[in-house]
């Protein structure tokens, strides 16, 4: 019974690359969040999406980053032309379709963490 | 906007203590989960409360969700050295389709449990 799995665990790139990070949820999970944790802060809500769809992105910046969570394969949250302010730990999550309380846990991955040289 | 503040911060113990760690709010949550995370890992649920007045025991761990779901308290009795580590608290506002949406966070109050 696999959890969330993220890869790559640690992820350099210069400015002004791309950073691509890859979420597989738990298997039969349909629903999946990503979060930022910049050092000394709690958690912070960017994205949460469901298979192909958006559901709310008010946490992610509107420039430079985006996600999708397409129906086959895992989600993808893409950052362009880095900065070194984008350098912080990025989380997913993934929580099962359902009407009772299972629905309320978000399951967390490993994390990946990312650094802006 | 809704925040959580967790209190303390920090706090470190001998083994064998108990504490109590705080979560607080001014808004309502539907549900309210407990996190730990260890150092270069990601947080692991240690318990949901979705009911005000809620108690749940987890081992040595109790928690609970104030009456009118805006605050919570884990407690831990005689704590080991493996306790240690940041424990989060992350509020539910609600939900879409199913599940409940975003999570909001505390800052985590870290814990040190020392021999």
């Amino acid at each position: 019974n696999a959890g969330v799995m993220q890869n790559p665990r640690h992820l350099v790139r210069r400015r002004g690359q791309e950073a691509r990070l890859r979420c597989s949820p738990v298997k039969g999970h349909s629903h999946v969040y990503w979060y930022r944790q910049l050092p000394e802060e709690g958690l912070k809500f960017m994205v949460y999406l469901q298979k192909e769809n958006i559901i709310d992105e008010s946490g992610m910046p509107k420039e430079r980053f985006s996600a999708e969570f397409p129906k086959e394969g895992p989600s993808i949250l893409r950052i362009q032309q880095v900065v070194r302010g984008d350098s912080a730990a990025y989380f997913c999550a993934s929580s099962p379709q359902s009407r009772d309380h299972s629905s309320y846990e978000q399951y967390f991955g490993p994390g990946t963490r990312l650094t802006v040289t | 906007t809704q925040l959580l503040e967790q209190s303390p911060q920090f706090l470190s113990i001998q083994e064998g203590e108990n504490l109590t760690v705080y979560c607080n709010s001014s808004s309502v949550f539907s549900s309210l989960q407990w996190y730990r995370q260890e150092p270069g890992e990601g947080p692991v649920l240690l318990v949901t409360v979705v009911t005000g007045g809620e108690v749940k025991k987890l081992k040595r761990l109790t928690f609970q969700f104030g009456d009118a779901r805006k605050d919570s308290s884990l407690h831990i009795t005689a704590a080991q050295t493996g306790d240690t580590g940041l424990y989060l608290c992350a509020g539910s506002e609600g939900g879409y389709g199913g599940s409940q949406g975003n999570l909001i966070f505390g800052k985590g109050t870290k814990l040190s449990v020392k021999p």
